[in-house]
């Protein structure tokens, strides 16, 4: 149940668009359509942004979206504001009937 | 409005044991599948365990397997986490979270993999001598 690999990083200014990576493998990314997204604020629970790859939970802004290709599932985040910066965390189901996330990406707008 | 509330988190000294608790309210607890994450201090999210809604099923990590149980009362609408042989690596703030729900030609399925739509706030659990 190794962790999925996510960059620890990445930055960009207000307005911009940035894209997440989430690396796993043909036994969960690659095998199922079961991956969410979670955006972590300091201090703060966790708050699903993406389920099923590509859905958004009613609520959560149309500037966050998701994609999977192969072993690697993308969020990508459009017009990005300050409220943006957060720790956002990949998940996949796996073929041990087990969930795994991802290592961790610190967003900062700058 | 739907709420989950973890208690029993403290200090307890390693090969030692706790209970987390979850009381939820503002849903039909018995339904929905539920999971314990916990996040180690400055560390990533790592799932731990989840439980159908009658109990049916459960899994669990490598890292907990054979040392925790996750068990539920749904006449209480409370989750609970049973953590036994406690180790320092163990220390984290532990969350238990909702699991989401799909229709599928009519029928209602709930699994976590679905993703995990409501979250505590989470109860701090720490393994030291």
């Amino acid at each position: 149940q190794s962790a999925l690999t996510q960059p620890a990083s990445v930055s960009g200014s207000p307005g911009q668009s940035i894209t997440i990576s989430c690396t796993g493998t043909s036994s969960d990314v690659g095998y199922y359509n079961y991956v969410s997204w979670y955006q972590q604020h300091p201090g703060k629970a966790p708050k699903l942004m993406i389920f099923d790859v590509s859905n958004r939970p009613s609520g959560v802004s149309n500037r966050f979206s998701g994609s999977k290709s192969g072993n690697t599932a993308s969020l990508t985040i459009s017009g990005l504001q300050a409220e943006d910066e957060a720790d956002y965390y990949c998940s996949s189901y796996t073929t041990s009937s087990t969930l795994v996330f991802g290592t961790g990406t610190k967003v900062t707008v700058l | 409005e739907v709420q989950l509330l973890e208690s029993g988190g403290g200090l307890v000294q390693p090969g030692g044991s706790l209970r987390l608790s979850c009381s939820a309210s503002g849903f039909t607890f018995s339904s929905y599948a539920m999971s314990w994450v916990r996040q180690a201090p400055g560390k990533g999210l790592e799932w731990v365990s989840d439980i159908s809604g009658n109990s049916g099923s459960t899994n669990y990590a490598d890292s907990v397997k054979g040392r925790f149980t996750i068990s539920r009362d749904n006449s209480k609408n409370t989750l609970y986490l049973q953590m036994n042989s406690l180790r320092a690596e163990d220390t984290a703030v532990y969350y238990c979270a909702k699991c989401g729900s799909r229709m599928v030609r009519g029928v209602l399925y709930y699994y976590c993999y679905y993703g995990m739509d409501v979250w505590g706030q989470g109860t701090t659990v720490t393994v030291s001598s």
